[in-house]
């Protein structure tokens, strides 16, 4: 089935220790977007990617850094992780950026920093 | 600016009975609305959405959605819940690359 894939599920990572969360999509769509989403809350965009375009948004902390290495492979890179950084990051993909176009989520992966 | 707005942040049912979760918009231009769900520890699946044409969709298990221009809602009905339909519910509208989420509601169906 094609579908959002990210690893790893849970990560424990200490105050300022980088860290990478992947994602890989089978669905071949154009769009990858990465979300924070913190205690069952409305996800936070962090950026997307529309093919290799990488669109930041306003609010995303430097600290935030994405590689997309090629169409189905999504990286998030968190360089200095501080304990308000701890949450749930969702990985979604979308067929393209038109507003018609829903978005397929990932299981997610939950980041504790001690 | 497009919004969309959740004005229960819980909702409880009964089993076997009809459940509705709410949602209101703020949109310049058309609409472009969707719903999902979201289980313990997991990310977000998606339900339905409305783009154009009819006013009820339909969607995966079971559940559907009316959309509502004059009222400006957008509310998820299911005419008979399940347990295993516990969840969070989030409203979204699109807007440019964005999906604007409502702050969710939690479903608890009790037996």
């Amino acid at each position: 089935d094609a579908m959002v894939i990210q690893n790893p599920r849970y990560q424990v990572t200490q105050f300022g220790k980088p860290v990478t969360l992947s994602c890989s999509q089978t669905l071949n769509h154009n769009v990858m977007y990465w979300y924070q989403q913190k205690s069952s809350q409305a996800p936070k965009l962090l950026f997307h990617y529309y093919d290799k375009d990488f669109n930041n948004e306003a609010d995303t902390p430097d600290n935030f850094q994405s590689r997309r290495p090629n169409t189905s492979f999504c990286f998030l890179d968190i360089r200095s992780p501080g304990l308000g950084d701890a949450a749930m990051y969702l990985c979604a993909t979308s067929r393209a950026t038109t507003e018609t176009y829903e978005q397929y989520f990932g299981p997610g992966t939950r980041l504790t920093v001690t | 600016a497009q919004s969309v707005a959740q004005p229960e942040d819980q909702v409880n049912v009964a089993e076997g009975n009809p459940l509705t979760v709410k949602c209101t918009y703020s949109v310049s231009g058309n609409p472009y609305l969707f719903w999902y769900v979201q289980y313990p520890n997991r990310g977000l699946q998606f339900l339905l959405k409305y783009i154009t044409g009819d006013n009820l969709v339909k969607g995966s298990y079971g559940f559907e959605a009316e959309f509502n221009k004059s009222q400006t809602s957008f509310h998820l009905k299911k005419p008979s819940a399940l347990v295993s339909d516990s969840a969070l519910y989030f409203c979204a509208v699109r807007f440019d690359n964005d999906m604007r989420f409502g702050a969710g509601t939690r479903l608890t169906v009790k037996p």
